[in-house]
């Protein structure tokens, strides 16, 4: 079965602390895309990357970088000198060749960045 | 260019009543998926429509339907609400025709109270 399992429900930091926050998941697929989001207080998703299952370079964007490990099946995402701005709920995903656009969705990590 | 739109954004029903939600997705997109959030839950994919036509459905009752019109609209539909359907319901739009690879843009999302 297909799962992604993000087993940090809650982190709390002070403004300018380094956050990774974990995600694994599980298929039997070779060809997949991972995904993470976050959710403000609003509610609505806002995406923040997407990585192919080919592709195991990381990224980095800013403040935020992303480590995705094939041999550990995890895709980790790290903010450096996070802010109060950061605080949000993140959620991993995952979506399989064969079952189109349905994400599959972690439970999320609900971050709090302290001033 | 305008973000997806999801109307109403919040709507108090009671047991055994049915509701519509609508969602307009980002110009140009074809594809719309919905998903269902719930503490609970967490987050769970609902269907996915492509050209007028469902392409994907979640593990839903009967109850669960939706449709797309030729612009690319969609609307879902719950008929006798329970209360385990108070949850905010997601949509989300993508450029292509639906696939694993696509980078899907959410909603604000519609907030259901079933009372």
């Amino acid at each position: 079965a297909q799962k992604v399992t993000q087993a940090q429900t809650e982190i709390s930091v002070v403004e300018k602390e380094d956050v990774t926050l974990d995600c694994v998941y599980e298929t039997r697929d070779t060809t997949y895309y991972l995904f993470w989001y976050k959710q403000p207080p609003s509610g609505e998703l806002v995406f923040l990357i997407r990585r192919n299952s080919f592709d195991e370079q990381n990224e980095i964007s800013g403040r935020y970088s992303w480590n995705f490990q094939k041999s550990t099946s995890s895709f980790n995402f790290t903010i450096t000198a996070s802010q109060v701005v950061d605080s949000a709920v993140y959620f991993c995903a995952l979506t399989l060749y064969n079952q189109g656009g349905k994400l599959i969705f972690g439970q999320g990590t609900e971050l709090s960045v302290k001033p | 260019k305008a973000g997806v739109t999801q109307t109403p954004r919040y709507l108090i029903k009671t047991r055994g009543q049915q509701v519509t939600l609508s969602c307009s997705p980002i110009s140009g997109h074809r594809s719309v998926s919905w998903y269902q959030q719930t503490p609970g839950q967490g987050l769970q994919f609902l269907f996915e429509y492509f050209s007028e036509t469902q392409r994907n459905k979640g593990n839903f009752p009967g109850r669960f339907s939706g449709r797309q019109f030729s612009n690319s609209r969609s609307e879902m539909n719950v008929s006798t609400l329970e209360l385990g359907d108070s949850a905010l319901y997601l949509c989300a739009s993508s450029a292509g025709t639906g696939g694993y690879q696509e980078t899907q843009y959410f909603g604000p999302g519609t907030r259901l109270l079933v009372l």
